[in-house]
């Protein structure tokens, strides 16, 4: 059982198309953070959030967390090709993190 | 380079017998963690390392698998008896402190069990 639930699963969107990927738990983390991983690599980290109702961007990416520190959302505006990964949501208490399933994005050119 | 390095990348094994996975971490980093990742599954936490201290291995799913470190520096996966549904990408990461923020991911070891 997944600490952490992801969706969608799979996602295949247009290039200048906008997406939303979900991340919902029912336990309270410290932070959560945002990784994505491309075939054959460990997953590179795009962002901590820490402070319920946080909102950060990074470009054309945006990633809020909830008010009561159980659920995010990452927002990608105009999608390219290189946005196409395995993005996944781990929420961390100390040291230790739980990770979700992921969602297969594909951005097609 | 600099980053966590991983091998084999990859390993095909028969069921029954043993594997060792080894880990090169960020030098100077002293916090070390081992991480499995299975097919449509996020990554599932086996065990941390922190400098000196005894390590959490509340992660490991059976008594088939161990991890050691070395000096502080190079870790060693290993898992006996092996069985299909150890099939996995097993993943390592290291942090210069015990931090969740910090973890700096290897490419991983793909391991298949026939």
């Amino acid at each position: 059982t997944q600490l952490l639930e992801q969706s969608p699963q799979f996602l295949s969107i247009q290039e200048g198309e906008n997406l939303t990927v979900y991340c919902n738990s029912s336990s309270v983390f410290s932070s959560l953070q945002w990784y994505r991983q491309e075939p054959g690599e460990g997953p590179v980290l795009l962002v901590t959030v820490v402070t319920g109702g946080e909102v950060k961007k990074l470009k054309r990416l945006t990633f809020q967390f909830g008010d009561a520190r159980k659920d995010s959302s990452l927002h990608i505006t105009a999608a390219q090709p290189g946005d196409t990964g395995l993005y996944l949501c781990a929420g961390a208490n100390d040291y230790k993190l739980s990770f979700g399933a992921g969602t297969t994005v594909t951005v097609r050119a | 380079g600099a980053g966590v390095s991983q091998s084999p990348s990859n390993k095909v094994t028969e069921k029954g017998k043993d594997v060792e996975l080894r880990c090169d971490p960020i030098s100077g980093h002293t916090a070390l963690y081992w991480y499995r990742q299975s097919l449509g599954q996020g990554l599932e936490f086996l065990i941390y390392f922190q400098g000196n201290s005894a390590p959490d291995k509340s992660g490991l799913p059976s008594d088939r698998f161990s991890a050691e470190r070395t000096g502080g520096s190079v870790s060693t996966l290993t898992i006996q008896r092996t069985q299909q549904e150890d099939s996995a990408v097993y993943l390592c990461a290291s942090s210069l402190v015990a931090s969740p923020d910090t973890q700096y991911f290897g490419p991983g070891t793909r391991l298949t069990v026939l």
